[in-house]
């Protein structure tokens, strides 16, 4: 298989302040990368599609300035939630679609807590 | 549009028991099915997937079967283990290409010795 990673694995912050999450591709190149939010006892709910080099495509209901995608090269992909408010408290998992043969590869996923 | 329904856990069984995992799926056209694995503290990894009606498929044991008439594609095992205790997704892509997957909500199995 390959390998994402995501950085941190879980942040405390306070209400309004900003936070950056990480995907990484450690071993293949990523030219899509997707951003999922997971809630408690819930489905992986997509949130948006980062394709490298182009603004990200959000799904229906995500505020688009409110979750900021940044796809920089094929092997990174940041989330970055601003003003965070105690209800984007939550489990934000990345994947990345492997070039060669489009399969789907999971990070380990970022819990974040906002007090 | 698409989704996936999935049998509620947590499901507890006893080691070597018979698994089922129930999942049926809504969508347009012929999707392609998923069943993906979360073990605790991993992201999901693919277990098996099926891409056409009647494929079967297959790894560590688990098998399933894109049913078209019903439209299924449960999850089963002959023999579980204590290591397959985890959260367990069944999710497909629309058929036409494209990469997003439409997940289950999932299902928690654990096995007890």
């Amino acid at each position: 298989g390959a390998v994402v990673s995501q950085h941190p694995s879980r942040v405390i912050c306070k209400s309004g302040t900003s936070v950056k999450i990480e995907c990484r591709s450690l071993d293949f190149q990523a030219t899509t990368m997707f951003w999922y939010r997971q809630f408690p006892k819930k489905s992986l709910m997509l949130m948006a599609t980062s394709n490298e080099g182009s603004k990200a495509t959000y799904e229906q209901g995500v505020e688009k300035d409110k979750f900021l995608i940044n796809h920089a090269s094929l092997t990174l992909s940041t989330l970055t939630v601003t003003s965070a408010h105690p209800e984007d408290s939550s489990f934000y998992i990345c994947s990345g679609v492997k070039r060669e043969n489009r399969e789907q590869f999971f990070g380990p996923g970022t819990r974040l807590t906002v007090l | 549009g698409d989704s996936v329904t999935q049998m509620e856990g947590p499901v507890t069984l006893s080691e070597e028991a018979f698994l089922t995992i129930n999942c049926t799926y809504t969508a347009t056209g012929y999707p392609s099915l998923f069943w993906y694995v979360q073990y605790p503290g991993e992201g999901l990894q693919l277990l098996l997937k099926a891409t056409k009606a009647d494929d079967k498929g297959s790894n560590k044991g688990f098998e399933a079967t894109y049913r078209k008439e019903t439209t299924s594609f449960h999850l089963e095992k002959g023999s579980v283990q204590v290591s397959d205790s985890a959260v367990y997704f069944c999710a497909l892509i629309k058929g036409g290409g494209g990469n997003k997957l439409t997940f289950g909500t999932g299902t928690q199995l654990k096995v007890e010795l």
